[in-house]
């Protein structure tokens, strides 16, 4: 059974510091690595996806892939209110199944 | 605008007692999906469709069905509902075959089954 790994939190951060959002997956040819952002009681939006080892940058959000270590982060920075919701973390080892975390629960406070 | 439509949003019903939830998308996704999402499991994939008339099982596939007659509808099919199917539903579609970097979802569909 494929695995993918999330702490639930939550996880408070102050306004303005760096969200640091973990993920680990247990299948080794997993190829394409995806991150949701779900407030509560809304559906799951799609924010960042990774193929490539290294880090991926999108505005204040950046995603890590460590394939070796079958680990792959989200990183926000100046993390703002705004930010607290559920962050979903999703994989894909190329066939047509995806399969999801349950989630980390993120919370900014001003 | 594009999107993703789900019906009906709230459903309330009995074991046993047929229903359909409908998904329908405006984009011209090729790839269609069907999720529940469970407090401590996470969303989980019921089935997906690659095209139309081309379904297949996701992870939890039991006591469900589909069908993907047009490309824009992909319904769900619940036969005879129990209540362990009582879940928030997703219907999700995106343009890339099986690559999901596109994937919009519909808003759901909260299902209670008595």
């Amino acid at each position: 059974q494929k695995e993918v790994e999330q702490n639930s939190g939550p996880l408070s951060v102050p306004e303005g510091a760096i969200a640091s959002l973990n993920c680990t997956y247990s299948d080794r040819g997993s190829q394409s690595f995806f991150w949701y952002r779900q407030y509560s009681g809304k559906s799951p939006e799609l924010i960042m996806f990774i193929y490539s080892n290294g880090d991926k940058e999108d505005g204040r959000f950046t995603a890590q892939l460590n394939k070796a270590s079958q680990y792959v982060s989200l990183l926000i920075r100046d993390s703002q209110p705004s930010d607290s919701a559920t962050y979903l973390c999703a994989v894909n080892d190329n066939t047509d199944k995806l399969i999801f975390g349950t989630g980390t629960r993120l919370q900014v406070f001003p | 605008e594009a999107q993703v439509t789900q019906n009906p949003r709230y459903l309330i019903t009995v074991t046993g007692k047929k229903l359909t939830v409908t998904c329908s998308q405006n984009m011209n996704h090729e790839y269609m999906s069907w999720y529940r999402q469970d407090p401590g499991l996470g969303l989980r994939q019921i089935y997906y469709s690659m095209n139309v008339e081309v379904t297949d099982k996701g992870d939890v596939p039991e006591g469900y069905k589909v069908s993907r007659k047009e490309k824009r509808n992909f319904p769900l099919i619940l036969e005879s509902p129990s209540p362990n199917q009582t879940s928030l539903y997703f219907c999700a579609s995106s343009s890339m075959g099986n690559s999901y970097n596109e994937q919009f979802f519909g808003p759901g569909t909260r299902l209670t089954v008595l």
